[in-house]
């Protein structure tokens, strides 16, 4: 069975400090789909980013980058310069390709990031 | 904004009635997942639907039921409802259920059961 774990319940950050969100997943399948989302506190779940099994090529997009790394088994995600907007639950997410495509997102517990000004 | 629509966005019933959450996907997509984010189980797959066809089950009670009609809406019914059933419940939806696109998820339905 897959699982995603982050360990990180609660982080705190003062403004513009860089933070790392750690992720680390568990599956069988040699073909699978990694995901971030963010759930701001009005609560809808934002899609950031979707890596692939076979890409462990890193990943930056302004101030977020991603760092996949197969053989932790680890997809961590770090925000550099933090502002108080990137305060948020951030969720990693794993999906196990089957027959019939991507049937369901399993997802960590979540890490709830506050930014202090 | 997500293109995933939800209603409604809150919902407030009591123990023992029953509900029916709406769902239309992005434009384009055929594939509807359903999920219920509760404090105790945390983000949880239910159910997903593939162009009117269900397609995968996860942890979903058997008062619970969902579908997908023609025109690509879908429906989560909830029946015989408990305290505990108190939750977020979020649908999302992908382009197809052949290859994996992401799923982009509604604002959610936020449902307190009293």
């Amino acid at each position: 069975a897959q699982k995603v774990t982050q360990a990180q319940t609660e982080i705190s950050v003062v403004e513009k400090e860089d933070v790392t969100l750690d992720c680390v997943y568990e599956t069988r399948d040699t073909t699978y789909y990694l995901f971030w989302y963010k759930q701001p506190p009005s609560g809808e779940l934002v899609f950031l980013i979707r890596r692939n099994s076979f890409d462990e090529q890193n990943e930056i997009s302004g101030r977020y980058s991603w760092n996949f790394q197969k053989s932790t088994s680890s997809f961590n995600f770090t925000i550099t310069a933090s502002q108080v907007v990137d305060s948020a639950v951030y969720f990693c997410a794993l999906s196990e390709i089957s027959n019939f495509g991507n049937e369901k997102l399993t997802f960590g517990t979540g890490t709830r990031l506050t930014i202090i000004p | 904004d997500s293109g995933v629509t939800q209603t409604p966005k809150h919902l407030i019933t009591a123990t023992g009635q029953r509900v029916t959450l709406r769902c239309s996907p992005r434009s384009g997509d055929l594939s509807v997942y359903w999920y219920q984010q509760s404090l105790d189980q945390g983000l949880q797959f239910l159910i997903q639907y593939y162009n009117g066809e269900e397609r995968a089950k996860g942890n979903i009670l058997e008062r619970f039921s969902a579908q997908q009609f023609p025109d690509l809406h879908s429906e989560l019914n909830l029946s015989s409802l408990e305290l505990g059933d108190s939750a977020l419940y979020f649908c999302a939806s992908s382009v197809d259920a052949r290859s994996v696109g992401t799923q982009y998820f509604g604002p959610g339905t936020r449902l307190l059961v009293l």
